[in-house]
């Protein structure tokens, strides 16, 4: 069956450090895989988005990186602050006409100061 | 710019009460709309999609309806609700674009009794 698989313990780091979290699919061939950031009690918020033929991507401290071949995209989140605590959550987009996303059970963050 | 409206923000019902979640879009036209589920430390779960106004798509069995009467109204409805009805209830819409992210609204937080 698919699956999309995100770690479900909850990741401490400390802050200043690089915190990386992993999304781990398979039977799926998406196109596209997108990253949020969700806050507790609100919607996720869109972050980034990473395409099949990119190897990676940057915005600001947050860096996707996508391996097709091993069915993995890493998060990543530079000189992290404690701001930054949040879950954050993998999606692969299934339909290309509907845009529908299958997301994962998200990684919880903390950072502590 | 595209809002995205919600409500109620938070609901607690008695099982076999009948449901109605409202939803509206605005600053965009004919956008794709999404239901989604989330139980307490789950992911989300799709579980309706519309590419226009008439048009739903059901993902998974269940106690739940949707119905788009306009092209930026999403309604999600249940004659009867369950104990399992109990969730975080989030609307979002995309544009007609398969890499498109997802805008989502703040959620209800739906407890059935």
């Amino acid at each position: 069956s698919q699956k999309i698989e995100q770690n479900s313990e909850a990741l401490n780091i400390q802050e200043g450090k690089t915190a990386t979290l992993t999304c781990n699919y398979t039977n799926y061939s998406p196109a596209y895989l997108q990253w949020y950031r969700q806050d507790p009690g609100r919607g996720p918020v869109f972050l980034l988005l990473i395409r099949e033929n990119e190897k990676e991507k940057r915005k600001e401290r947050l860096k996707v990186t996508f391996d097709t071949t091993l069915k993995q995209s890493l998060f990543h989140i530079t000189a992290s602050q404690p701001a930054d605590s949040a879950t954050y959550l993998c999606a692969l987009v299934m339909g290309s006409n509907t845009g529908k996303l299958i997301f994962g059970q998200g990684t919880t963050l903390q950072v502590k100061p | 710019s595209q809002t995205i409206h919600q409500w109620p923000a938070t609901l607690v019902q008695p099982v076999g009460s009948p449901l109605s979640l409202e939803c509206t879009v605005e600053g965009t036209s004919n956008p794709n709309l999404y239901w989604y589920r989330q139980a307490a430390g789950r992911g989300l779960q799709l579980l309706f999609y519309s590419v226009g106004i008439g048009q739903i798509s059901s993902e998974v069995p269940q106690n739940l309806s949707a119905s788009r009467p306009q092209d930026r109204q999403f309604i999600l409805s249940s004659k009867k609700l369950l104990l399992s009805d109990s969730g975080f209830y989030l609307c979002a819409w995309s544009v007609l674009r398969g890499s498109s992210p997802l805008h989502f609204g703040n959620g209800t937080r739906l407890t059935v009794t």
